[in-house]
């Protein structure tokens, strides 16, 4: 299987910062990766698409990039609705797996 | 839109059989294109890949769960289901039901449903 390794597990940060999480995969995926926002007691919601594709309905303020192995998203200017849990995802290969989860929390 | 809606015992006991079915709404599950996926989440943890199905009845199964594991699908309930054989207390979570576009991306999900396994 393909693991994948978010960082940081977790953060703290304030309403306007800019924020950065990062997600490893064990192996090469090229751009098969997706990027997940989940609020408690909800299911994940779909942010980010093949690395870097932006999901219909999202805010431009997420955004993501990287291929291969590294992959980043980054989030400008937060706002209160986005202090949440998020997963990456690859879809390179079954068994599809996730990452553990980054919790953003407010400062 | 398409809508998923999972549905099905909240309570198994150990040893049991888990069934779930996912009725969609908004798509009919044979217009091709999604592949119809079952993701579950362990209490205080994060997600797992259960498998997918499409709707020819081809699947792709997680290996960790593999033999445990049936899915099938109902062209016409317009619904698909998970079952999961020999259950124990590490099997409770939340299940949500999603479609996954191409095989790659799951953007439709279900609100997820809790099952615990307890006797």
């Amino acid at each position: 299987d393909i693991r994948m390794t978010q960082s940081p597990s977790s953060l703290s940060a304030s309403v306007g910062d800019r924020v950065t999480i990062t997600c490893r995969a064990s192996q090469r995926i090229r751009s098969y990766l997706n990027w997940f926002q989940q609020k408690p007691g909800k299911a994940p919601k779909l942010l980010i698409y093949s690395a870097s594709t932006l999901q219909s309905g999202v805010p431009s303020r997420f955004s993501g990039s990287g291929s291969g192995t590294d992959f980043t998203l980054t989030i400008s200017g937060l706002q209160p609705e986005d202090f949440a849990t998020y997963y990456c995802q690859q879809s390179y290969s079954t068994p599809q797996t996730f990452g553990q989860g980054t919790q953003l929390a407010i400062k | 839109q398409m809508q998923l809606q999972e549905s099905g015992p909240g309570l198994v006991k150990p040893s049991q059989t888990l069934s779930l079915t996912c009725t969609v709404s908004g798509v009919s599950i044979s217009t091709g294109g999604y592949y119809w996926t079952w993701i579950r989440q362990l209490p205080g943890t994060g997600l797992e890949w259960i498998g997918y199905i499409y709707y020819t009845g081809s699947t792709f199964y997680n290996p960790s769960l593999e033999s445990r594991l049936a899915m099938s699908v109902d062209t016409s309930e317009n619904h698909f289901s998970l079952k999961l054989t020999s259950v124990t207390a590490a099997d409770t979570a939340v299940y949500y039901c999603a479609g996954t576009k191409g095989g790659i991306t799951p953007d439709y999900w279900g609100q997820g449903t809790l099952v615990t396994v307890s006797s």
